[in-house]
C-alpha cells in the first residue's frame, strides 16, 4: 500500500527559503501515470494546488507561485521535494504531498501533512 | 482559471438525512475532470469521487457524484457523525488545478 510522508522544518523566517520533502514508500516513485504533487492550506481557507512533478522530471506549477516554486523529484531515494523561496507570512500553511491517480490528475493518495509556519 | 464556486458555506444534517452539496464552475470541465475531497478536522484530505460520479477505492455508497458542465453535486445519504467534515471540490481537466472554497458539513 502506498505510503507518502512529508519531513522538514515547521518554522521558517520570512524572506528564506521553505524546502519540504516527500518520502514515498509501498510504490515505485517511478511508476507511469501517475504525477507527484504538493497541495497547501493556510489556516481557515481553502486548498491550493501548488505543483506537480512526473518521475521524468517534468512539473506543472501553479502560475500564482510559480516565480518562487521548484519541484523535483529524486529516483534514487524515492523522494519528490518541494522549494518555495522567499516566502512570507501568507506562506504559513498545512502542505501535504499527495499521488494521483493512474492518467487521472486527481489525487487519490495523500500524505498526513506538515505545518509549517513562518515567522520570525 | 477555473474558479470553482461551492454553496452552501456551512451545512447543518441530522443524522440518518440526506446532504446535497453543491459545485459550480466558471466554465465547462472538460471530460467532466471533478473530484470531490472529505477533509476531517486534523486530517489530510481524502478522494470521494472523480470524474464528476466515480467512487474512489474504499467510499462508501451513500456518497454520490453527478453533474456535468459546469454545475455538480455531491449526496451524502443516510448521514453519519463521521461524516463531520469540510467538503472541497476541485476541477483537474485544466492547470492550474483549482478547489472550491468548501462546504463545512454539520452534524445536528
Amino acid at each position: 500500500q502506498l505510503h507518502l510522508q512529508e519531513s522538514g522544518p515547521g518554522l521558517v523566517k520570512p524572506t528564506e527559503t521553505l524546502s519540504l520533502t516527500c518520502s514515498v514508500s509501498g510504490d515505485s516513485i517511478s511508476s507511469s501515470g501517475y504525477h507527484w504533487g504538493w497541495v497547501r492550506r493556510p489556516p481557515g481557507k481553502a486548498l491550493e494546488w501548488i505543483g506537480s512533478v512526473y518521475y521524468s522530471g517534468t512539473t506543472n506549477y501553479n502560475p500564482s507561485l510559480k516565480s518562487r516554486v521548484t519541484i523535483s523529484v529524486d529516483k534514487s531515494k524515492s523522494q519528490f521535494s518541494l522549494n518555495l523561496k522567499s516566502v512570507t507570512a501568507a506562506d504559513t500553511a498545512e502542505y501535504y504531498c499527495a499521488r494521483t491517480f493512474w492518467f487521472v490528475n486527481a489525487f487519490e493518495s495523500w500524505g498526513q501533512g506538515t505545518l509549517v509556519t513562518v515567522s520570525s | 482559471e477555473i474558479v470553482l464556486t461551492q454553496s452552501p458555506g456551512t451545512l447543518s444534517v441530522s443524522p440518518g438525512e440526506r446532504a446535497t452539496l453543491s459545485c459550480r464552475a466558471s466554465q465547462s470541465l472538460s471530460s467532466n475532470s471533478l473530484a470531490w475531497y472529505q477533509q476531517r478536522p486534523g486530517q489530510a484530505p481524502r478522494l470521494l469521487i472523480y470524474g464528476a460520479s466515480s467512487r474512489a477505492t474504499d467510499i462508501p455508497d451513500r456518497f454520490s457524484g453527478s453533474g456535468s458542465g459546469t454545475d455538480f453535486t455531491l449526496t451524502i445519504s443516510r448521514l453519519e457523525p463521521e461524516d463531520l467534515a469540510v467538503y472541497y471540490c476541485q476541477q483537474y481537466g485544466v492547470s492550474p488545478y483549482t478547489f472550491g472554497q468548501g462546504t463545512k458539513l454539520e452534524i445536528k
